[in-house]
């Protein structure tokens, strides 16, 4: 079935970098797009970045543009998002989430927590 | 930008009773392909999102049918014609459109 499995979660300091994976399992990774979402404590759910099926094509949030990117590596069915200058404000559960014809979220992985603290 | 905007944002309810959310997007979730990128999630305490609805009123596989969709252009509906106990959780809409903005959010309660 399919499988979306996040990990590389921590804590981090403020200016840090991070590295999220998303092992992707039970389906033909590549004729799928993917996107990032995240969920801060006591927030609702944000949109953070998106990859379309042809791994070229992406875009990002306001806030995380020219911090964050996201890119796969198709030999490892894998999604990565490369956190960079990350801020007290990035700390969040970060979800990977698949598309299908009925856009974002057929599936979710289970989601990796990000702390930014000093 | 586009903002998307929820109603109420608690809804107490009793069980067995209908529950109704408001979604309103600040432009038309019309796509130049003609689809309407409009889905609905719920998240359960401790849970993943998990979709329910997807552009409009299309029901997910294993969705119940006690949930529904509608509306059209900026205006959208989400009803559950009788509450369960699983229910309970947040549901958000979510458009698709014009990249991709969530609601705020709106927390069902058994009441």
């Amino acid at each position: 079935q399919v499988r979306l499995v996040e990990s590389g979660g921590g804590v981090v300091q403020p200016g840090g970098s991070l590295r999220l994976s998303c092992a992707a399992s039970g389906f033909t990774f590549i004729n799928y797009g993917f996107h990032w979402v995240r969920k801060a404590p006591g927030k609702g759910l944000e949109w953070v970045t998106s990859m379309w099926s042809d791994g070229t094509s992406k875009r990002y949030a306001d806030s995380v543009k020219g911090r964050f990117t996201i890119s796969r590596d198709i030999s490892k069915n894998t999604l990565s998002l490369q956190m960079d200058g990350l801020r007290a404000e990035d700390t969040a559960v970060y979800y990977c989430a698949r598309d299908d014809h009925g856009g974002l979220g057929d599936s979710w992985g289970q989601g990796t927590l990000v702390t930014v603290s000093s | 930008d586009v903002v998307v905007t929820q109603s109420p944002l608690s809804l107490p309810v009793p069980l067995g009773q209908p529950a109704s959310i408001s979604c309103r997007s600040s432009q038309s979730l019309v796509h130049s392909d003609g689809n309407t990128y409009l889905n609905w999630f719920q998240q359960r305490p401790g849970q993943s999102p998990r979709r329910l609805i997807y552009k409009v009123s299309n029901r997910d596989s294993g969705v119940p049918d006690r949930f529904s969709g509608s509306g059209s252009g900026t205006d959208f509906t989400l009803k559950i014609s009788r509450v369960e106990a699983e229910d309970v959780g947040v549901y958000y809409c979510m458009q698709g459109t014009h990249l991709w903005t969530f609601g705020q959010g709106t927390k069902v309660e058994i009441k």
